[in-house]
């Protein structure tokens, strides 16, 4: 059974750094890219940012850029999202989301809340 | 402002059909194929349509997409009440590194 678990959120101040950890199982990790996706409270889905199977190609979307920064530990089936910078409308659940060339973003983590505030 | 648009609201009774559309461009939706998720109270979203018509094991032929265009649907036949959630679209977007992904604004689904 694919299980996609995140964990890291929490309150920050503005300005502050966070970073988020996605731990993957019941899935060949290194196989597939990898993306994180997030919610602002009652808002829709925004992709953030995605990392190929072996880490050599990044995206991100430019709400992000030059803020994030995606990777992932293949050895460790676990995928990073390093959040610097930090601003209040960051302020969202952050979800990770497994991907295939068949069926898209097809597994989703249960979501992580990152509350941006003083 | 999302890059796909829908309609942030939809509404039906049960046994109704109800549609929701799906608009994008020429580097979305226009190029690649559509998806369609649905996000109950509360939960993650979850996989209900992929590659434009394709439904995953599990998810009740009442659930059919379409596309055409740059434009994609989804049809929800015989409503039921546990089928009142949000539904967004995406797609992947032209891009170098083949990673990015958009999504529609999300339609609220209301069984009245």
């Amino acid at each position: 059974e694919v299980q996609l678990v995140e964990s890291g959120g929490g309150l920050v101040q503005p300005g502050r750094s966070l970073r988020l950890s996605c731990a993957a199982s019941g899935f060949t990790f290194d196989d597939y890219a990898m993306h994180w996706v997030r919610q602002a409270p009652g808002k829709g889905l925004e992709w953030v940012s995605g990392i190929s199977w072996n880490g050599g190609s990044t995206a991100y979307a430019d709400s992000v850029k030059g803020r994030f920064t995606i990777s992932r530990d293949n050895a460790r089936n676990s995928l990073y999202l390093q959040m610097n910078s930090l601003r209040a409308e960051d302020t969202a659940s952050y979800y990770c989301a497994k991907s295939s060339a068949a069926f898209g973003l097809d597994y989703w983590g249960q979501g992580n809340l990152v509350t941006v505030s003083s | 402002q999302s890059v796909l648009t829908q309609p942030p609201s939809a509404s039906g009774t049960p046994g109704q059909r109800v549609t929701i559309s799906c608009s994008g461009s020429s580097s979305n939706i226009g190029s690649n194929h559509v998806y369609w998720y649905q996000q109950l109270p509360g939960t993650a979203p979850k996989l209900l349509i992929y590659k434009n018509t394709q439904r995953p094991s599990g998810v009740p032929d009442r659930f059919s997409g379409s596309k055409s265009g740059t434009s994609a649907s989804l049809a929800i036949s015989g409503l039921r009440s546990e089928d009142e959630a949000d539904y967004y679209c995406a797609a992947w977007e032209d891009s170098l590194s083949g990673l990015n992904w958009v999504f529609g604004g999300g339609t609220k689904l209301t069984v009245l």
